[in-house]
């Protein structure tokens, strides 16, 4: 079966201060991955999603950047934090391919900016 | 471009009584829709989905949705509520996007109180 893990689960970081959140997926090849960011009463905003290795597209410009060092692992990074940057992000991905795009999620990760 | 809307962010009922929550969506393709539930500091689980066939849904956990098309609706519904059913509930819709991949989309939210 397809597991999903995210890391770490909370974060508190310095405004300034670099940024690395992991996620890695086992039980399947070539997944479609997801960066997502949750804040209270707006729902989920997708920051960026990758079909493979290498490639990565980004949703909304800011302050943050995907990469996709190999097919199962996905990594969120800032090179400086700001306060905005606060949030429940999480990785998720689905199965590659056009068809219904059911998603499976992460745990999460809280990220408190001070 | 698509969308979804869920009318309410709060909605309370009373332990047993009847759920229903509301989405609306928009899409200029025939969508794929969602409900996901999320507890609190987790990630969000998938409730049931509509891609074609039938339009009444049966999900995990009771619950079930019916899509209407011409009403773009597709509301949440379970016929009564035990107080494991708190939490916060997702719409979605997903749509084959210009760069030739299917992008989902999430409602806001509503988060469901039961009352003892």
């Amino acid at each position: 079966s397809q597991t999903i893990h995210q890391w770490p689960a909370t974060l508190v970081q310095p405004v300034g201060s670099p940024l690395s959140l992991e996620c890695t997926v086992e039980g399947t090849s070539n997944p479609n991955l997801y960066w997502y960011r949750q804040a209270a009463g707006r729902g989920l905003q997708l920051l960026f999603y990758s079909v493979g290795i290498g490639q990565i597209s980004s949703e909304v410009p800011q302050n943050l950047s995907a990469s996709r060092p190999q097919d199962r692992q996905f990594i969120l990074s800032s090179k400086k934090l700001l306060l905005s940057d606060s949030g429940f992000y999480l990785c998720a991905w689905s199965e590659g391919g056009t068809g219904a795009n059911v998603l499976t999620f992460g745990a999460g990760s809280r990220l408190t900016v001070l | 471009a698509q969308s979804v809307t869920q009318l309410g962010s709060h909605v309370s009922v009373s332990e047993g009584a009847l759920v229903l929550l509301r989405c609306n969506y928009s899409s200029s393709v025939p969508p794929y829709l969602f409900w996901y539930v999320q507890y609190p500091n987790q990630g969000l689980q998938l409730l049931l989905k509509y891609t074609t066939g039938a339009t009444l849904v049966k999900g995990i956990n009771g619950f079930e949705a019916e899509f209407k098309k011409s009403e773009t609706s597709f509301h949440l519904t379970k016929p009564s509520a035990p107080m494991s059913d708190a939490a916060e509930y997702f719409c979605a819709v997903s749509g084959l996007n210009s760069g030739g991949y299917q992008k989902v989309t999430f409602g806001t939210g509503t988060k469901l109180q039961v009352i003892p």
